[in-house]
């Protein structure tokens, strides 16, 4: 069965410093990847989406994840982290049937100050 | 324009009960998934509608059922509520009906279903 998995289940960085959010999808042949965030009491939003273009995919807000087949990964970055990114990140996979989505189990990323 | 629109936000209910919850999608959306989504987990898949037809079914047991009206707005409904069905249920708005065209994801903010 697929699954997506997320290697960390909460993140703390500094306001100002690099954020990592790791994913690791299952193998597929081309696959659809995806990075949602779901702020406290808020839907969930789409950060970026990649669909079999540019490896380097850039989001919103200052986002960007690098797609690499060789490892499986799809993980999440953004140089410099401010308050407002506090949120709980989704990694998600399109599954093999057209219609389902396969979610990540959430990276909860934390601010300090 | 307006976003995924899901009523109610927040409701209260007892085992054994039943419950409708009420999803609009974006304008001129075609497609209708709705996601369960429990304290700390990811979302998991309930149903997709597409064209007012089901196109695909996680696994979720009988009590949950769904239909989508002509003007593509949906409905999902679970019945003898349990305990465990206490979560946040997500609609998601889609131009077609699926991910593979590329198209973006709409979700909306769900509603809040406490079993008590």
């Amino acid at each position: 069965a697929q699954s997506v998995t997320q290697l960390d289940s909460h993140v703390s960085v500094s306001e100002g410093t690099p954020v990592l959010l790791r994913c690791n999808y299952s193998s597929s042949y081309s696959p659809s990847l995806f990075w949602y965030v779901q702020h406290p009491n808020k839907g969930l939003q789409l950060l970026l989406k990649y669909t079999s273009a540019a490896t380097l995919v850039k989001g919103i807000n200052g986002f960007e994840a690098e797609f690499k087949k060789s490892e499986t990964s799809f993980h999440l970055t953004k140089p410099s982290a401010h308050m407002s990114d506090a949120a709980e990140y989704f990694c998600v996979q399109g599954g093999d049937s057209n219609y389902q989505l396969i979610w990540g189990a959430g990276t909860k990323l934390i601010i300090k100050p | 324009d307006a976003g995924v629109t899901q009523s109610p936000t927040h409701l209260i209910k007892t085992r054994g009960q039943q419950v409708t919850l009420r999803c609009s999608p974006i304008s001129g959306h075609k497609s209708v998934s709705w996601y369960q989504q429990v304290l700390g987990q990811g979302p998991q898949f309930i149903f997709q509608y597409y064209e007012k037809e089901e196109r695909g079914r996680g696994n979720f047991p009988d009590r949950f059922s769904a239909r989508q009206f002509p003007n593509y707005s949906s409905e999902l409904n679970v019945n003898a509520l349990l305990l465990g069905d206490s979560a946040l249920y997500l609609c998601a708005s889609n131009l077609d009906r699926g991910h593979r065209t590329g198209n973006t994801i709409y979700f909306g903010e769900g509603s809040w279903l406490t079993v008590v």
